[in-house]
């Protein structure tokens, strides 16, 4: 998986809770991708990161907000989640050109 | 707005034979493509890029073709075997604002590849 981890890889929670997801990764990639992925709609962008504290929307973004405070750490949060928000979360960095995937987050918003 | 999409979402083959799997792009200035393939609770994998400026590329029994007058792009893996089976996403890069990207990716719907042995 190309140095990254993903925390939790499962997280079962209520509506309206706030969930945040972990992304580490040990190459030193200045950037970093959210993406969610659910049936019938491939991978889709949220959030994505080209340096420390340098981040920016991706196409549903709605509802999430990221930070970074250093190199290795992309964080992604739901401030509340809701059931829509039932996905897989992935995170990547950026290689040469292609992008790197984790393993994956199963998130669940009962 | 723009995306990828996939002409067919499933794939059967036997093991041994060739398989082709295809996307269609609608952003004529995207400039770079990549295929991934994703077997089941698993992050995708990358397999293969294409630029703009190439009509092939081949790999390790992969190989992608970029058709840029019809916007088309496919993946073919020779001799085609169990381990193969999975979902395969085409992705693209369009052009951002200023001419900057940051890499961003736009992925089709997926093929699922299955292969009988």
């Amino acid at each position: 998986d190309a140095g990254i981890t993903q925390s939790p890889r499962h997280k079962v929670t209520e509506t309206g809770t706030p969930v945040t997801l972990r992304c580490h990764q040990t190459e030193n990639h200045r950037y970093m991708y959210w993406y969610r992925q659910d049936p019938g709609h491939g991978l889709r962008l949220i959030h994505y990161s080209y340096g420390v504290k340098d981040t920016d929307k991706g196409e549903v973004s709605d509802g999430y907000s990221v930070s970074r405070s250093k190199t290795e750490d992309f964080l992604l949060t739901l401030e509340s989640a809701t059931s829509s928000q039932t996905s897989v979360y992935f995170c990547a960095i950026r290689g040469r050109g292609e992008q790197y995937f984790g393993p994956g987050t199963r998130l669940t918003v009962t | 707005g723009e995306s990828v999409g996939l002409h067919l979402p499933t794939l059967s083959v036997q093991e041994g034979d060739n398989s082709i799997i295809n996307c269609a792009y609608s952003n004529s200035a995207s400039d770079y493509f990549i295929w991934y393939k994703q077997e089941s609770g698993k992050g995708p994998q990358f397999i293969i890029d294409i630029r703009s400026n190439m009509d092939k590329r081949q790999g390790q029994r992969v190989t992608v073709l970029l058709n840029k007058t019809v916007k088309h792009l496919s993946l073919q893996i020779a001799a085609t075997q169990p381990g193969d089976s999975a979902v395969y996403f085409c992705a693209e890069t369009p052009p951002g604002a200023g001419g900057t990207s940051y890499g961003k990716l736009t992925f089709g719907q997926g093929t699922i590849l299955t292969v009988h042995p």
